[in-house]
């Protein structure tokens, strides 16, 4: 089983909105990611854990809030989004850090 | 760090024809992964290929990993192969990170 699944697929939601994305993964894997994908650009890495500790952060906004609660499951908490922060949010899962990474259907976010 | 280009930037093919899209990047890479982004985003992974050459059904890759370069082949298209295929590496080293190419985007007419 090579999947990696997210949810929601499709989210809309105001500036003052809290939500939440989650991300699952089934196959052992020990590193989880999070990206961002703009249209017509390539992913950019948002968050790294690698046995359920945060690895790398590359310098995302607070608004933005990951959580790894166990190696299967993924979040990442959403608060007080700006318009530009609509774009195709990305989960990826890894043997470990520096593998092969497979990736989820995304969940695409349109923030009002 | 590591850079990784690819080429072309677009390509339109017609129904049948074969394909060759290349990668370089400028450094030695300990992981290298060809993608296949579909029209509704998914990320399809097409080859993990550091070096060699891997073949799956009609998609071939091969990485040279001495000159820098990865070639992603696509023979007898269909309009199934459309979107866009992300090369992406990992520098050899102590390093982590997927950097990515900006892509090729292929659009396969019937």
């Amino acid at each position: 089983d090579t999947e990696v699944t997210q949810t929601p697929k499709h989210l809309v939601m105001g500036m003052t909105n809290k939500k939440s994305l989650k991300c699952e993964q089934h196959m052992g894997h020990r590193a989880m990611y999070w990206y961002k994908q703009k249209a017509k650009k390539p992913p950019e890495l948002m968050f790294v854990y690698s046995y359920e500790k945060l690895s790398i952060n590359e310098s995302v906004p607070s608004r933005f809030s990951p959580e790894c609660p166990n190696s299967s499951l993924l979040n990442l908490h959403l608060h007080a989004l700006q318009p530009e922060d609509s774009a195709l949010y990305l989960c990826a899962s890894s043997r470990g850090e520096g593998y092969e990474q497979y990736f989820g259907p995304g969940t695409r976010l349109t923030v009002t | 760090g590591i850079q990784v280009e690819q080429s072309p930037p677009d390509l339109i093919l017609q129904e049948g024809a074969n394909s060759t899209l290349r990668c370089n990047f400028s450094d030695s890479v300990n992981n290298l992964q060809w993608f296949h982004q579909n029209p509704w985003g998914q990320l399809i992974n097409l080859f993990y290929i550091p070096s060699g050459t891997k073949q799956n059904g009609r998609l071939s890759a091969t990485t040279v990993a001495t000159e820098r370069y990865s070639l992603l082949y696509i023979s007898s298209s269909q309009t199934t192969d459309s979107g866009v295929y992300f090369c992406a590496a990992i520098e050899a080293g102590n390093n982590r990170k997927l950097i990515w190419g900006l892509g090729t985007s292929l659009a396969v007419n019937p």
